[in-house]
């Protein structure tokens, strides 16, 4: 079974400086999908971000990057230029080639004005 | 277009009775799925449900059932509640089975307390 590791349980950072969530991964599948996802307090979940195993290209979407290291396992969130409406609960998630999508504990992320 | 729409959003319940909760996907999305979200266990992967069938299960107890109905709508129910079903529960739909496209789009889930 695949398992999703994030160690940060909580992180800070001051408004407009940049920060890094860290995610690792255990599986033996080589095609999967990876995911970080964003609970804002009392708010739904969105996606903040996806990217597919067989890509090398880290994805990118505005303040948002990750880097993909498939051979360690490893997918890391990079925020850039944060802002207050990124406080949030983060989730790294990996989906198997089941469709089934497994969550880490998650990080709490607070911005410091 | 509205979102996912979850129901009730709060209730309380006491040991041994049963719940039923509700989801409505967004107009179009096929494929229901459902989560389990504490403190201590984070998010856990309970079913989830296509075209009225249930395609991927967790590993949760049989006392957790779920059923997916022709409008896509969904609901799950728990039985003989424990004072550990206490969570949110969190639906989330998609447009194709398992979230092909990677998102899953979440309702605000509903909020359990077993007294």
């Amino acid at each position: 079974a695949q398992t999703v590791t994030q160690s940060q349980p909580e992180m800070s950072v001051q408004e407009a400086e940049t920060v890094t969530l860290s995610c690792t991964y255990d599986t033996s599948e080589s095609d999967y999908y990876l995911f970080w996802y964003k609970q804002p307090p009392s708010r739904q979940m969105i996606l903040v971000i996806r990217q597919e195993a067989y890509k090398q290209q880290n994805a990118t979407e505005n303040r948002f990057s990750v880097n993909f290291q498939k051979a360690a396992k490893s997918f890391s969130l990079k925020i850039s230029d944060s802002q207050l409406g990124d406080a949030a609960m983060y989730f790294c998630a990996y989906r198997s080639a089941s469709k089934k999508l497994t969550f880490g504990t998650g990080t709490r992320l607070t911005i410091i004005p | 277009k509205a979102g996912v729409t979850q129901t009730p959003r709060y209730l309380i319940k006491t040991r041994g009775q049963q719940v039923t909760l509700s989801c409505s996907p967004i107009s179009g999305h096929r494929s229901v799925s459902w989560y389990q979200q504490t403190p201590g266990q984070g998010l856990q992967f309970l079913f989830e449900y296509f075209s009225e069938t249930q395609r991927n299960k967790g590993n949760f107890p049989g006392r957790f059932s779920g059923r997916q109905f022709s409008n896509s709508r969904s609901e799950m129910n728990v039985s003989t509640l424990e004072l550990g079903d206490s969570a949110l529960y969190l639906c989330a739909s998609s447009l194709v089975q398992g979230a092909d496209t990677g998102e899953l789009f979440f309702g605000e889930g509903s909020r359990l307390t077993v007294l």
